[in-house]
């Protein structure tokens, strides 16, 4: 199976700040990468697509870069209903598998 | 409006069994590959079981695997998850989610759309 590692399993920032959040893939996926935001006690929702498309209706201050191995997920001015758990998943080979979430905080 | 709404969960015995629903509201379920991912209590998510518009294709996670069966009724806008065998380790919110439409990989795309999650709870 795929391994998906999330770099920091927690980050704490202040409001306006640029975020970034990593995830590393055990091998190739291509841009078969996708970003999810989970909010307590609400299913997760869908940000970025293929490594760098965003989902319709998400803010424009949400992006995603990279491939192969190396992912980038960035937040360019932190606002407070930012505060959540993001995950990063690749869908490149069965079974699709998720990373361990980076839980995002206000400082 | 545009949904998804799951029923089914409880609290089951181990060894017991359980039938997960996903009903679809508002879009044409017949046309997207579904896909059933849970989450454990305070931990991350695990895909479990996919299958393509027709049912015509199926996978599940080896840690499911003969022990759970997804199916669909696209005629009522339904996929299920029929779950024998039940184990402590199953216990999870169970989503569906719908695969984003289009995706060349063999099981399904992106999920842009999630249900609300059902609570599945295996404990004597």
């Amino acid at each position: 199976d795929i391994q998906m590692t999330q770099l920091s399993s927690s980050l704490s920032a202040s409001v306006g700040d640029r975020v970034t959040i990593t995830c590393q893939a055990s091998q190739n996926i291509g841009n078969y990468l996708n970003w999810y935001q989970q909010k307590p006690g609400r299913a997760p929702e869908l940000l970025i697509y293929d490594a760098s498309n965003l989902e319709t209706g998400v803010p424009s201050r949400f992006s995603g870069s990279g491939s192969g191995t190396d992912f980038t997920f960035t937040i360019i001015s932190l606002q407070p209903e930012d505060i959540a758990t993001y995950y990063c998943q690749q869908y490149d080979m069965v079974p699709y598998t998720f990373g361990q979430g980076t839980k995002l905080e206000i400082k | 409006e545009v949904q998804l709404v799951e029923s089914g969960g409880g609290l089951v015995q181990p060894g017991g069994s359980l039938r997960l629903s996903c009903v679809a509201y508002g879009f044409a379920f017949r046309n997207y590959e579904m896909s059933w991912v849970r989450q454990t209590p305070g931990q991350g998510l695990e895909w479990v079981s996919y299958t393509s518009s027709a049912g015509s294709a199926i996978y599940y996670a080896d840690s499911v695997k003969g022990r759970f069966t997804i199916s669909r009724d696209n005629a009522n806008k339904s996929l299920f998850l029929q779950m024998n065998s039940l184990r402590a380790e199953d216990t999870a919110i169970y989503y569906c989610a719908r695969a984003k439409f289009g995706s060349p990989k063999v099981a399904g795309g992106p999920y842009d759309m999630w249900g609300q999650g059902t609570m599945v709870t295996v404990s004597s």
